[in-house]
């Protein structure tokens, strides 16, 4: 069946470390976006991103959709990145699903 | 963001109650919808409305029943509801293309819902 699946499920970060968060689609896709859900539950949104390459501030975002996947980057990771990082793939019959996230909690 | 609103945002409610949430955006988005977030669970999409008319239902049992009254404003009413529908509903709003294809989506803080 379709899927959307997110690795690693849990990320435990050194503040001003980098790290790689990988988004893996089961099937072609119109658009894909990727969200932040910070400590207190609201959704954040990151990138809209079906395909290339994006960046913004400490953060980046590429998509290969020929591949189905894709990577969001954060660089210099701070405290205040702390939360569950969604990506959402709308597939080519319409539906969006979203993965089961990323949490990443960076220590001081 | 700032340009999606949601109200209440937390609700505790007995089963035999019934309750409304509350959606508004102030973005001039086209389309709107609403997201059940159960704990240990992935978002889930529960109803889409484009240009005020429904266009996806994704199996939501009929105790929860979308209103939307025009291109700003969403409700989603809830009747004699179950413990397991305890969740953070999202709702979200985004400007969509005459093709059909879904734009960068805006989510409001969410309604934290406990049902007892």
């Amino acid at each position: 069946g379709i899927q959307v699946e997110q690795s690693p499920p849990d990320l435990i970060l050194q503040e001003g470390a980098n790290s790689t968060l990988r988004c893996n689609f089961s099937d072609s896709v119109n658009n894909l976006q990727w969200f932040h859900q910070n400590p207190w539950g609201q959704l954040i949104n990151l990138f809209y991103i079906p395909s290339g390459t994006k960046q913004n501030g400490r953060l980046s975002a590429t998509t290969v959709a020929t591949e189905r996947y894709s990577l969001l980057y954060i660089s210099s990771s701070q405290t205040t990145d702390s939360g569950v990082y969604f990506c959402a793939v709308q597939f080519l019959d319409q539906k969006v699903t979203f993965g089961t996230g990323t949490k990443l909690q960076v220590i001081p | 963001e700032t340009g999606v609103t949601q109200t209440p945002r937390h609700l505790v409610m007995g089963m035999t109650n019934k309750k409304s949430l509350k959606c508004e955006q102030h973005l001039g988005h086209n389309a709107m919808y609403w997201y059940k977030q159960s704990a240990k669970k992935p978002l889930e999409l529960m109803f889409v409305y484009s240009l005020e008319e429904r266009v996806e239902n994704n199996s939501v049992p009929s105790r929860f029943s979308p209103e939307c009254p025009n291109s700003s404003h969403l409700f989603l009413h809830l009747h004699t509801l179950q413990p397991e529908d305890s969740a953070l509903y999202l709702c979200a709003s985004s400007q969509d293309d005459l093709g059909g294809g879904h734009k960068t989506q805006y989510f409001g803080p969410g309604t934290r819902l406990l049902v007892l």
